[in-house]
């Protein structure tokens, strides 16, 4: 069974461009996070999908931010437009319950880095 | 405030025992999670806490004390490959029990 995989593995991109990450959950799983871990520091929660339904996006760091679910399915987060400190790893993770999260699994990340 | 503190680097030698500590201070407490990432790689789930004591699972054994707000993660027969990245990771509400709380890891090192 493939895991969660995450698209691309890198990218660079330039202070104001935009750019679209891609995570493809496991099959059946109606739950999706995104985290992300900037240069340094810890990884934080970003948001939260219940199928195609935003659960819960307090963690999303301001409105360049921009993720969806269309379909339920796979999820993307949009970055535009990319400023400086958004490079870090952005990892998405999956579950079929929220409640038990022994059961997430993560992806391996995508690292951007902003130039 | 939410705070997970783990020491940032630690080495150790093929064949011993390594204990990685975590201290949390967070606003509630629904668990707790010591996760391994290799480089470049996904973040896999070793081991959760919710209740004081002792949980093992094979060589890896992970400890909870609720009141002194601690935890370790207790690595025996260390091997190359257990060089790795080590988080630790706090759910601070039952609804909401996703938005972890992550340390900052902790890099292990093995030497042969």
């Amino acid at each position: 069974e493939a895991g969660v995989t995450q698209f691309p593995s890198h990218s660079v991109i330039e202070k104001g461009q935009t750019v679209t990450l891609r995570c493809d959950p496991i099959s059946g799983h109606d739950n999706l996070y995104w985290y992300r871990r900037v240069m340094g520091k810890e990884i934080k929660f970003l948001l939260h999908f219940v199928k195609e339904s935003k659960q819960d996006e307090s963690g999303m760091p301001n409105n360049r931010f921009l993720a969806e679910r269309t379909g339920g399915t796979y999820s993307t987060l949009k970055v535009q437009p990319a400023e400086l400190e958004d490079s870090g790893v952005y990892f998405c993770a999956s579950s079929q319950s929220s409640r038990v999260l022994t059961e997430a699994f993560f992806g391996q990340g995508t690292r951007l880095t902003v130039v | 405030g939410q705070n997970i503190d783990q020491p940032t680097e630690m080495t150790a030698t093929e064949g011993a025992i390594v204990q990685i500590n975590c201290t949390y201070q967070t606003s509630g407490f629904n668990g707790l999670f010591w996760y391994q990432q290799h480089a470049g790689e996904a973040p896999t789930f070793l081991s959760y806490n919710v209740l004081d004591g002792l949980e093992e699972k094979g060589r890896f054994s992970s400890f909870l004390s609720r009141s002194k707000g601690y935890s370790y993660l207790l690595l025996k027969e260390l091997q190359m490959k257990d060089s790795a990245s080590y988080l630790c990771a706090v759910s601070p509400r039952m609804d909401s029990s996703y938005k972890l709380i992550f340390g900052s890891g902790t890099r292990l090192l093995v030497r042969p």
